[in-house]
């Protein structure tokens, strides 16, 4: 079974400009959830979606959007970009269904890096 | 609010010795807890988790209500355990998860 899937690996921009990035969660799975992973600093959570609908948001400003697609895939969009969006972007991914032992699988990450 | 703390940011040991990583949590409900590591260019996953109540690699972490705490622990580190360790908590019922900051573990030979 594939694991969640994110492209592209990389990615570089340059200030001022958008970033998108794209996951694919496991098959079955309709949550989905994003992460920074900037360094030194953790993880933040960014966004978390479920059957299309934005559920919760973490403390970011507002040009870091993104959306899910019918097929519960998603993307992250960040505009305007910073020097300091430089990180690694985790998406994740979890069962709708909220049972006990549920726990969110990781994807391998976009290292976005903003020059 | 924080829910989950991780005290430590970097926990050096050598190899043989116990180590114990620490996280706290606050949540007035039912949490569920776990441990997740990222070694050096892998994902993120699950360690384990605190229902199951399992041993993997050698670790174990047992729920303490009443000091909300979910330490992690080991009798005897290895070298290839270093990694970064995250603890995490989940909402009993909810897709809601919170991550500590990390704790870098480093396990010198």
């Amino acid at each position: 079974e594939a694991g969640v899937t994110q492209s592209p690996t990389h990615l570089i921009k340059t200030r001022g400009q958008q970033a998108t990035l794209r996951c694919s969660p496991i098959s079955g799975h309709t949550s989905v959830y994003w992460y920074q992973q900037a360094l030194g600093l953790g993880l933040q959570f960014l966004l978390w979606y479920d059957e299309g609908e934005e559920r919760n948001r973490g403390n970011f400003p507002p040009r870091f959007s993104g959306r899910q697609f019918p097929n519960y895939s998603s993307e992250l969009n960040v505009n305007a970009l910073e020097l300091e969006d430089s990180a690694l972007y985790l998406c994740a991914s979890s069962l709708k269904v909220a049972a006990s032992g549920n726990t969110i699988y990781f994807g391998e990450g976009s290292w976005l890096t903003v020059v | 609010a924080q829910r989950v703390t991780q005290p430590e940011k970097l926990l050096s040991v050598f190899k043989g010795a116990p180590v114990e990583l620490k996280c706290n949590y606050s949540y007035s409900g039912s949490p569920e807890l776990f441990w997740y590591v990222q070694y050096s260019r892998q994902r993120l996953q699950l360690l384990l988790r605190h229902i199951s109540r399992e041993s993997i690699k050698g670790f174990t972490a047992d729920l303490n209500k009443g000091e909300t705490s979910f330490h992690l622990k080991k009798p005897f580190a290895q070298e290839e355990d270093s990694a970064m360790y995250y603890c995490a908590l989940s909402e009993g019922g909810f897709n809601k998860f919170y991550f500590g900051s990390g704790t870098k573990l480093n396990v010198k030979p």
